[in-house]
Parts: C-alpha cells; sequence; structure tokens
C-alpha cells in the first residue's frame, strides 16, 4: 500500500520567516495530494491542494509543489504569523483513499 | 452548515466495555472514514465505506466495527475496550472521485477523546 513520510516532525521559525514541509509517497497510482492543518482540539481542515496533473499552486501566502518523477510533494507557507501556528499533515490520495504523513508542528515565534 | 458531526465528544471506558462512536454528515458525501490518531503516529485509517451498506478494513481494523445503514451515518463500534484503544478518534467524509478518477478533498469531524482504563 502507499506511505507518506513527512519531515520535519517539528519545526520552529521567527515570524516573518518562511516555513517548508516536505512529503515523500510511494505509489505511482496516488492522483490526489491535499495539506491540512490542525490546531489544538479540533479536527483536520483542508487549507490547500494539488493535483497530479499540476506542477504548482499557490494561494496567498501558501503554495505547494509536486513532482511527479520524484514522488515528493512540498508546502511552503511565507510571511508566517503566529496564527501559523499548528500541526501540518500531508496525504496522498488513491481511489478515494488517504494515506497521511505523521504532521509537522509548526511554531511561529512572535 | 454542520458538516460532519461526531458523538461523543468525550468518553472513558473501563476494560471490555462497549461502546459505539456516532458520525453523521449532511453533505451528500458517498465515502465515510474513521481514522485514529495517536500521538507522533499521524492518521491512521480504521474502516471505510465507499457508500450506503458498504464497508471495508483500513490500516488498523482489529478490535472494531463499522456499519454504514444510511448514507448520512457512519457508527464505530468497539465490542470489548483495550487500553491500547485509548485514543483520538475522527470522522471524516468525501465525494471520492471527482471526474476522471482525481481525490477529493476529506472533511474531518471535532474528534472524540476516547480513554480505556
Amino acid at each position: 500500500g502507499e506511505n507518506v513520510e513527512q519531515h520535519p516532525s517539528t519545526l520552529s521559525v521567527q515570524e516573518g520567516d518562511s516555513a517548508v514541509i516536505k512529503c515523500t509517497y510511494s505509489d505511482s497510482a496516488s492522483n490526489y495530494f491535499p495539506w491540512y492543518k490542525q490546531e489544538l482540539g479540533k479536527g483536520p481542515q483542508l487549507i490547500i491542494d494539488i493535483r497530479s496533473n499540476v506542477g504548482e499552486k499557490k494561494d496567498q501566502r501558501i503554495a505547494v509543489t509536486l513532482n511527479k518523477t520524484a514522488k515528493h510533494f512540498s508546502l511552503h507557507i511565507t510571511e508566517t504569523q503566529p496564527e501559523d501556528s499548528a500541526v501540518y499533515f500531508c496525504a496522498a490520495v488513491n481511489a478515494g483513499k488517504s494515506t497521511f504523513g505523521d504532521g509537522t508542528t509548526l511554531t511561529v515565534k512572535p | 452548515n454542520a458538516g460532519v458531526t461526531q458523538t461523543p465528544k468525550f468518553r472513558v471506558l473501563k476494560t471490555g466495555q462497549s461502546m459505539t462512536l456516532l458520525c453523521a454528515q449532511d453533505m451528500n458525501h458517498e465515502y465515510m472514514y474513521w481514522y485514529r490518531q495517536d500521538p507522533g503516529m499521524g492518521l491512521r485509517l480504521i474502516h471505510y465505506s465507499v457508500g450506503e451498506g458498504t464497508t471495508a478494513k483500513g490500516e488498523v481494523p482489529d478490535g472494531y466495527n463499522v456499519s454504514r445503514l444510511k448514507k448520512q451515518n457512519f457508527l464505530l463500534g468497539l465490542e470489548s475496550a483495550a487500553p491500547s484503544q485509548t485514543s483520538v478518534y475522527f470522522c471524516a467524509s468525501s465525494h471520492g472521485f471527482r471526474t476522471g478518477g482525481a481525490g477529493t478533498e476529506a472533511f474531518f469531524g471535532q474528534g472524540t477523546r476516547l480513554t480505556v482504563v
């Protein structure tokens, strides 16, 4: 089955700096790659996604890149703010089933 | 605009007791999922359903059963709870596929924190 590895497990940045989280996947049949943000005590919520026929997507301060050949995708957050502090999960989706990375705890220091 | 609703939000069980977690969605989604979340281990799929009356095993199905008698509801049962089932449980739903086979976003409930003592 699919295996998703996510790095780093924790990330601490100063407010205004950029943050990058990277994921690799194993199953070339996966065709949808969402990123979720989970705040304390809440369920994960989609922040951005990318499909396998697209290499890059941007939405204001967040962007995602996908390299299908290397089977890796990354989340980029620019101009980080304290409210970006949360746990971020990547996922690889195949046939309606999502396999999640283990999560990255991002801390943005004011 | 409820989305995905889980009940209960918290529960403490004694070893060997049984319970059912209820998940309800109002988005007419075909697919529904149950995950457990443990520290440092992300979200692991327990069981899922691709439509009313169907269920399938996920990554960690042992000790759990599910039912999808109605499209909007997905029940997760623990027949004989064990301390290893202490976790936070999340239900999610999605459309499953877009035209052309591409995956779709999953919507999550708020979670159920279960402690087995």
